[in-house]
């Protein structure tokens, strides 16, 4: 089942250092998603892309988060300068269209704990 | 406008019990409302959705009932098992995209 995967599924990064996402979208899906989730809490929304775009970044820090999704290889998501705020759960979503009830998909997320 | 409002917080259930979790949302452009569930340590899965020209849809055990011009939804999940016991999320998106708005979750507990 070639799901929307996600790698590191964990990774722990010291203060300071940066912390890269990765995933790769369902086959046929042209459209990522990325979603944060802190301990205890709903689901966040932090940004939209497609290939080579950035749609919606409205959820994104504006400050030391980025995300690409190029022509070629999976979606990242940047997180540089860790602090221990940034600790949570983030989780990927892929979809095959831009219309709306599109079905969108998770991935079983990256678990990032900054020490 | 962009929130999705949900309840309770947390529902304790007994096995066989009908479960009921609520959503409000603002935006009237929202026009596709699914449900996810996720279970410790993973990625939320869709349930079930509905669309606003249908005021119920069953799939299985799980019924969304929509109410468009009170702007709720809800889902009730009948014959509630302990293999329920999960987090359940509303959500909502609207016609120009399909970036969804979570509520905060529901706890759901399913006792044997």
């Amino acid at each position: 089942n070639a799901g929307v995967m996600q790698n590191p599924r964990h990774l722990v990064r010291r203060r300071g250092q940066e912390a890269r996402l990765r995933c790769s979208p369902m086959k046929g899906h042209s459209h990522v998603y990325w979603y944060r989730q802190l301990p205890e809490e709903g689901l966040k929304f932090m940004v939209y892309l497609q290939k080579e775009n950035i749609i919606d970044e409205s959820g994104m820090p504006k400050e030391r988060f980025s995300a690409e999704f190029p022509k070629e290889g999976p979606s990242i998501l940047r997180i540089q300068q860790v602090v221990r705020g940034d600790s949570a759960a983030y989780f990927c979503a892929s979809s095959p269209g831009h219309s709306s009830g599109n079905t969108i998909y998770f991935g079983e997320g990256s678990w990032l704990t900054v020490v | 406008q962009q929130q999705v409002k949900q309840s309770p917080q947390s529902l304790i259930v007994q096995k066989g019990g009908i479960s009921i979790i609520n959503c409000a949302y603002e935006n009237t452009a929202f026009d596709y409302f699914p449900w996810y569930q996720q279970f410790p340590g993973k990625g939320p899965a869709l349930l079930i959705a509905i669309r606003p020209d249908v005021s119920e849809k069953k799939e299985g055990r799980f019924t969304i009932s929509f109410n468009k011009s009170a702007k709720q939804f809800s889902l009730h999940i009948m014959d509630s098992q302990p293999g329920d016991s999960a987090t359940y999320f509303c959500a909502a998106s609207w016609a120009s995209g399909s970036r969804l708005t979570f509520g905060e979750g529901t706890q759901l507990t399913v006792n044997p």
